[in-house]
Order: C-alpha cells, then structure tokens, then sequence
C-alpha cells in the first residue's frame, strides 16, 4: 500500500514556542492531506483538511491562527503549532489520500507525539 | 456523513475467529466501508474496503449485507499481535473526510 511518513515522531517543546510537523508521501502523489489529532484513550479527531496549492479547511473548533497547515507540493503537508501550551500536547497524525480504480483509499502517518512542557 | 456503531470492546482467544460488526444505518448509495486497525501510539493502518457482498484479502473479511447498513470485519485466527482498535468508516466520493467513532479494542487473550 501507500506509505505517508511523518517528522518528527515526537517532540518535547516548551510552552510558548512553536513547531512544526512534517507529512509526507512517499510513493504517491497527493492533492488532499488530514491532519487528526488523538488525545489519550480517544478516537481520532479530524483538525483540518489540506489541500495543495490553496487553503486549508478547519473543522469548527480547530483555531486556524494557531494549527497552520500548508501544503506546498503534492507530496508535503506542514502542521505548525504556534504558541504550544501544555493543553496542545497530544498526538498528531496526518492522512493522504490516493486514487485506487474509482475509490480512493486513505493512508496515515505513523504519527507524532508532541509534548509541551 | 453516514454515523457508525460499533461495540466498544471484545475479548477473544489466540487462534479463535474474530468477527466485529458495525452498523450504518444512514449509510448513502455512493458510500463504502472502510476498515483501520490502530495499534497505541500508532497511526490506524487500512485493513479492508468494500461497497458490498464480500471482499477479502491476507488479512481479512469484509462481509456487506444487501441492504448495506451493517458489515462484519472477520479476522481469522487472530493472534496476540492482533490486539488493537478497530475502527469501521463510511466514506463516499463526495464525502472523503473520515470521521472516526470510538472503535472496537480487541484484546486477543493467550
């Protein structure tokens, strides 16, 4: 299948600092990216949908100031978190979709681990 | 986008047949089902896809009753590797977002 990479798998960041988070797709072209975000014992949660060349769709709730996504190529999605707090720690996981026949099939990152200190 | 619902949690034995059902009742005509399987601190991994009748592939079974508001991953003689959420979708072409429910935790027992 597919394979969508993810940097970095974790990252310890203090509160107030911002980082960055990096989606790849390795063997397949992309046009529309995810990115979810799972709390502890929680299902995943859809933050936003990135799409190559434009903006981003934020799902209510997700401030769109403080998760800034882009997406510059069709193989790289960027999930910046600006200004972390502690309440921003959690784990971040992005999604690729790709054509199969008429269908398409969604591919996810292994994820990454953000902690704010 | 068509809700699912799954049991929470199952509990089976090593080498035992796994089924876990999960019903769509609003499932729409261009919708199909779509099975992940996440393991902690992991990004979910796809098993299976279907729109209906039956797929299967190495890993799995998808089962689709004719009126497609419920299917039935299988997952034959499961393994203690096996233990995971399952998480069953409904998605259409029109409607690619994937909204996750809760999942079913599989605990595969020795």
């Amino acid at each position: 299948g597919a394979v969508v990479s993810q940097h970095p798998s974790w990252v310890i960041c203090k509160s107030g600092t911002s980082v960055k988070i990096e989606c790849r797709s390795l063997d397949f072209q992309a046009t529309t990216m995810f990115w979810y975000r799972q709390f502890p014992k929680q299902s995943l949660m859809l933050m936003a949908t990135s799409n190559e060349g434009s903006k981003a769709t934020y799902e209510q709730g997700v401030e769109k100031d403080k998760f800034l996504i882009n997406h510059a190529s069709l193989t790289l999605s960027t999930l910046t978190v600006t200004s972390a707090h502690p309440e921003d720690s959690s784990f971040y996981i992005c999604s690729a979709r790709s054509l199969k026949g008429l269908i398409y099939e969604q591919y996810f990152g292994p994820g990454t681990r953000l902690t704010v200190t | 986008l068509a809700k699912t619902t799954q049991p929470i949690s199952m509990d089976s034995y090593e080498g035992q047949e796994v089924n876990i059902t999960c019903s769509h009742n609003n499932i729409a005509t261009n919708d199909y089902i779509t099975w992940y399987q996440q393991f902690p601190s992991q990004g979910p991994r796809f098993i299976i896809q279907g729109y209906k009748t039956k797929v299967t592939n190495e890993v799995a079974s998808l089962f689709i009753p004719a009126d497609r508001k419920s299917s039935t991953l299988s997952l034959p003689r499961v393994s203690l590797s096996d233990t995971a959420v399952y998480y069953c979708l409904v998605s259409g072409a029109g409607s690619y977002q994937l909204t996750f429910g809760k999942g079913t935790k599989l605990s595969v027992i020795p």
